[in-house]
């Protein structure tokens, strides 16, 4: 089977820009969880989705959203871009919800905003 | 709230040596824990999960309640454990609200062992 697949794998934005992110979990599984990984914070919690609809929700401003599609590919949506935003964002899938089957973690994306 | 501590960003230990990787935990429910473990230019993955009681690679996690921890340990340690190790924590499938289908993890441990 392969993997989760993110794209792409690195991105440069310029603040103030906006930035979609995708995710393609492992096929038949139905939970996608999204996280931002950061030297300073570590791995923080975006949000999960699980058939379509958004579970939970991580700490992160507005800006930060998302959604999931009926074959489960996910899209992760940045609007308003900082420099904080930098990071690296990791998309993991999960056969059952997260937290019930183990998460699958993607190469993750590269984001860097100037 | 839930909260995972790896208290040791760094630790080495020598081949063969025992190595004992420490995760403490804060959550008013019922928890699921889990290690993730990175290797260098490789992606995230699961080492091994409380519910499972296995044991893999070697590695064993025993939840300690009255603690709060769930510490990883392997008695003797081989040069190609040397990765970032992550514990994470999950609320119970029962346990509902909002800490139910996310996963927190702790800091990570970056774990050198030398030949």
């Amino acid at each position: 089977k392969a993997g989760v697949t993110q794209t792409p794998r690195y991105l440069i934005k310029t603040r103030g820009q906006q930035v979609t992110l995708s995710c393609s979990p492992i096929s038949g599984h139905r939970s996608v969880s999204w996280y931002q990984q950061t030297p300073g914070q570590g791995l923080q919690f975006l949000f999960e989705y699980f058939s379509e609809t958004q579970r939970n929700k991580g700490n992160f401003p507005g800006r930060f959203s998302g959604r999931q599609f009926s074959n489960s590919r996910s899209e992760m949506n940045v609007s308003t871009l900082e420099l904080g935003d930098s990071a690296l964002y990791l998309c993991a899938s999960s056969l059952e919800e997260a937290g019930v089957s183990p998460l699958h973690f993607g190469n993750g994306t590269r984001l860097t905003v100037t | 709230a839930q909260r995972v501590t790896q208290p040791e960003k760094l630790l080495s230990v020598f081949k063969g040596a025992p190595v004992e990787l420490k995760c403490n935990y804060s959550y008013s429910g019922s928890p699921e824990l889990f290690w993730y473990v990175q290797y260098s230019r490789q992606r995230l993955q699961l080492l091994l999960r409380h519910i499972s009681r296995e044991s893999i690679k070697g590695f064993t996690a025993d939840l300690n309640k009255g603690e709060t921890s769930f510490h990883l340990k392997k008695p003797f340690a081989q040069e190609e454990d040397s990765a970032m190790y992550y514990c994470a924590l999950s609320a119970l499938p029962n346990a509902g609200g909002t800490s139910y289908g996310k996963l927190t993890f702790g800091q990570g441990t970056i774990l050198t062992v030398h030949p």
